[in-house]
């Protein structure tokens, strides 16, 4: 059974980079048939949908956070991972790391991982 | 940017008939995927491509799409079926992808 893991510090000072890491378990991140996707929810209980990324290498960002934005897989250690830069206390919020199924519409995630938290302070 | 518009709350009796809408200009031509969150777990697809539950989702989940206009059916919804559910979808280009607002589901 697949299972996703977020990891990364829970702290984070305004400007600086947050980097956090998903592992995945029970699968493999080089499956053509997936794709891994970041998602957040911030102030007010809100989704935001973050980015995705193949093992093929092909992006797909949100374009108000493209600018800031890297997304990239490590198949060694079976894991992909989110840098945002510069952020700011906006992107506070419950990180959640999920599989997509690579398919018409793309919105199939069918595996999330638990949400980690992040707070942007100083 | 583009949105997606669901009621913030729907309350409901235990055994009754939930009905969560989304609406969104691009619906028509869009797919709507349903995820349901509670707290302290990972999220949950129940619905993908408009109408389709995935293995192991209650068949008491359906889901409908008409003209700009989702629905996520809740059939004899039970207590357990509390949470905050959100639809998804993306706009007629498919380059902003969005959640809706979410609506809380409360049944008593």
């Amino acid at each position: 059974q697949l299972q996703l893991q977020a990891s990364g510090p829970g702290l984070v000072k305004p400007s600086e980079t947050l980097s956090l890491h998903c592992t995945v378990s029970g699968g493999s991140v080089t499956s053509e048939n997936y794709y891994w996707a970041w998602i957040r929810q911030t102030a007010g209980k809100r989704l935001e949908w973050i980015g995705y990324v193949f093992y093929s290498g092909n992006l797909v960002y949100s374009p108000p956070l493209k600018s800031r934005l890297a997304l990239s897989i490590d198949s060694s250690k079976n894991q992909f991972s989110l840098k945002l830069t510069s952020v700011t206390a906006a992107d506070t919020g419950l990180y959640y790391c999920a599989r997509g199924v690579a398919r018409a519409g793309n919105g199939q995630l069918d595996v999330w991982g638990l949400g980690i938290p992040v707070t942007v302070s100083s | 940017s583009y949105e997606l518009t669901q009621p913030p709350s729907v309350s409901v009796s235990p055994g009754q008939t939930a009905r969560i809408t989304c609406s969104g200009d691009a619906l028509p031509r869009k797919y709507v995927y349903w995820y349901q969150l509670k707290s302290d777990q990972a999220p949950v697809l129940i619905i993908y491509e408009d109408n389709k539950r995935p293995s192991g989702i209650p068949e008491r989940f359906s889901g409908s799409s008409s003209g700009s206009m989702a629905t996520l059916t809740i059939t004899g919804t039970q207590v357990a079926d509390e949470a905050d559910y959100y639809c998804f979808s993306t706009d007629s280009s498919g380059n902003h992808r969005v959640f809706g607002g979410g609506t809380q589901l409360t049944v008593l």
